[in-house]
């Protein structure tokens, strides 16, 4: 399948600012788009979701926007705490019972 | 909060040897999938599977690969022949909607020595 992929390996940001995670997509055809947490030894953990009929998303300190004209999907977290130093992949799928396509993931680390 | 179960969290193997890895999905989720994730790489899609049959499978899913739901409630993931390049973590998800919602198990780191 198509290859998704982040721009930057590793994001460190001061403790309470707000942080953005970016990934570019290649499959135009791909209509479902997920953040995914993972922390070290754990699975990856839901964050948000979104589908390709919108183009922002909100949730608790957390909004991903979606522009399809570039594939670029990206991640707002407000407010950073030191719970949020995890990675963080996107990932996209067609629908129906595709498998997720994942990035290589951004390493977030909060400076105190 | 429902959680995927999957056991054993560790499981080391001899190169050749046969394992099975086992996965209870959140109870009423339909769609069921196997994740790896090699050491420092991303993860990757190896089936999908959903009415007892294979719904898709990637390229890694290879005739080593198997999948069984034995009861209503385990979902497993059969290496019959594992090689050293099997060492990953593998990570069980399940949904109760088609490509929506996934919810991943903690996974098994399998070691093959």
């Amino acid at each position: 399948g198509e290859s998704v992929g982040l721009h930057l390996p590793t994001l460190s940001v001061q403790e309470g600012d707000n942080s953005i995670i970016n990934c570019a997509y290649s499959n135009s055809a791909s209509d479902y788009f997920i953040w995914y947490k993972q922390e070290s030894g754990k699975g990856p953990q839901f964050i948000i979701d979104i589908r390709s009929n919108m183009d922002k998303r909100q949730g608790q300190r957390v909004t991903v926007l979606l522009n399809k004209t570039v594939k670029h999907l990206s991640l707002q977290i407000a407010a950073t705490q030191p719970g949020d130093s995890a990675v963080y992949f996107c990932a996209d799928s067609g629908g129906g019972a595709d498998g997720l396509t994942f990035g290589k993931g951004t390493h977030l680390i909060i400076q105190p | 909060e429902p959680e995927v179960t999957q056991t054993p969290s560790h499981q080391v193997t001899q190169m050749g040897q046969e394992v099975i890895l086992r996965c209870v999905p959140i109870s009423n989720h339909l769609y069921f999938y196997w994740y790896r994730q090699i050491l420092g790489q991303k993860v990757e899609f190896l089936v999908s599977f959903y009415n007892n049959e294979i719904s898709e499978k990637s390229e890694i899913f290879d005739d080593q690969f198997s999948v069984e739901r034995p009861d209503g409630s385990n979902f497993t993931l059969k290496i019959r022949s594992t090689k050293l390049e099997d060492s990953a973590m593998y990570f069980c998800a399940s949904s109760g909607t088609p490509g929506e919602g996934y919810t991943f198990g903690s996974g098994t780191r399998l070691t093959v020595v």
